[in-house]
């Protein structure tokens, strides 16, 4: 089955920036997702990328997408301790369904 | 306004029993699907459901149990032969070409 990959945890200082980083097996997904979790609370849509695209940027937002590597990145700018949350890499290889990462759990300090 | 509603926020389950989580949405979604978190573990599919009366196995299906009889609800039943149920459980829907929408999730304990 499909493998994907993510650190578990990241620290960063309020301000910085933070960059989360995803790794994959099967390169067929059409889109690639990122999903931010708070505490006891479902999952949230952060942003996508569409699998012929390298590089889409939203407001504090930007995913990279190397195909050749297999390796998707979520960088968020100017960090808040609102950003504080365990972020989810997903795709859909073969067009079946949803498969996520571990998490990268975010830990912003003031 | 529309999305995905679970119910209970909060379930306790005693060793044999079987107990039913609620999951009902009002987007017109087509797919709906039932995942399930545990720490360090990410999501892992039970099971899913494209259309009204059909519904198909994820990766951990066995203990489990759903029905699809009308578009806007999926209940999934954790039965007494799922031995581990302790979890945080997750229902999402998804239209054609559209993102997935989750719901705020049921988080299941044993006693």
């Amino acid at each position: 089955g499909e493998d994907v990959e993510q650190s578990l945890f990241l620290s960063v200082r309020e301000g910085d920036s933070s960059v989360i980083n995803c790794t994959y097996t099967d390169s067929s997904s059409t889109y690639l997702y990122w999903y931010k979790q708070e505490p006891g609370a479902g999952l949230q849509l952060l942003t996508y990328i569409f699998s012929n695209m390298d590089m889409k940027q939203d407001q504090r937002l930007t995913v990279l997408l190397n195909k050749k590597d297999k390796h998707l990145s979520l960088r968020i700018a100017d960090t808040q301790t609102g950003d504080s949350a365990i972020y989810f890499c997903a795709l859909t290889p073969g067009y079946s369904t949803l498969t996520f990462g571990k998490g990268t759990m975010l830990l912003v300090s003031p | 306004d529309g999305g995905i509603t679970q119910s209970p926020k909060y379930l306790f389950r005693k060793e044999g029993q079987n107990v039913t989580l609620s999951c009902e949405q009002n987007l017109n979604h087509d797919a709906m699907y039932w995942y399930r978190q545990d720490p360090g573990q990410g999501l892992r599919l039970i099971y899913y459901s494209q259309i009204v009366n059909d519904f198909q196995k994820g990766d951990i299906a066995e203990g489990y149990s759903v029905s699809r009889e009308k578009k806007e609800s999926f209940p999934l039943t954790v039965t007494s032969a799922q031995k581990n149920p302790t979890a945080f459980y997750l229902c999402a829907s998804k239209k054609e070409n559209y993102g997935y929408t989750f719901g705020s999730g049921t988080r299941l304990t044993v006693v």
